[in-house]
């Protein structure tokens, strides 16, 4: 059994650009869950897609936007980047054998914008 | 906002037992108390979670107060593997993870 896994590890982007991240949810898993995590913070919630569509959403501007694919692996879109996304970004995956609502999660996505 | 408050840090000699503790006054009788752990530049690791009984697990127990009104997470012998920031989270079947700011547990060694 895979574990949930992220690409890519690191990314440099420059404000004003657009930026697509990947996540690959554990085996038998249909949710994936989306975080940001700034530095020195908790992370925090994006939104989550469950069966390929959106089911629950923080509170993040619409240029924030995501996709789950039939075998339910995930992307995350931010439109317009910004200096405030520099952050961690985390997917996480549930609903396998175990507890509905117990999140794995993947080693992120480290991007910085400048 | 998060519904638990934890102390920001805490210290543990290497192979006593960590007890983490955490304040959850206004939880409903349908919300579980979650604990996770994030390594330094991981994602967040599943510990254990429970309703009211007292749980354990191969990595820690988890000790819910008879009012659930607090909870703590204990891990028995610490190593300095151990070191990492807990969360404890506190939701309702279908909830989103709402992660507050945890503590920073420090293994000595």
């Amino acid at each position: 059994e895979t574990g949930v896994t992220q690409s890519p590890t690191h990314l440099i982007k420059t404000r004003g650009q657009q930026v697509t991240l990947r996540c690959s949810s554990q085996s038998g898993h249909n949710t994936v869950s989306w975080y940001q995590q700034a530095l020195g913070q908790g992370p925090q919630f994006i939104f989550q897609y469950y069966r390929e569509e959106e089911n629950g959403r923080g509170n993040f501007p619409p240029r924030f936007s995501g996709l789950q694919f039939p075998n339910y692996s995930s992307e995350l879109n931010v439109n317009a980047l910004e200096l405030d996304d520099s952050a961690l970004y985390l997917c996480a995956s549930s609903g396998g054998a175990g507890p509905q609502e117990t999140q794995y999660f993947g080693p992120g996505t480290r991007l910085l914008v400048l | 906002d998060a519904k638990t408050t934890q102390p920001p840090s805490m210290d543990c000699a290497e192979g006593r037992a960590a007890n983490l503790p955490c304040n959850h006054s206004t939880i409903s009788g349908n919300e579980y108390v979650y604990w996770y752990r994030q390594i330094h530049s991981q994602g967040p690791q599943y510990i254990i979670h429970g309703l009211k009984n007292n749980e354990t697990n191969e990595m820690a127990s988890l000790i819910i107060t008879e009012d659930r009104k607090s909870s703590t997470l204990i891990l028995p012998h610490a190593t300095l593997r151990d070191t990492a920031v807990y969360y404890c989270i506190v939701l309702a079947r279908d909830d989103k993870i709402i992660f507050g700011k945890g503590t920073r547990l420090h293994i000595l060694p």
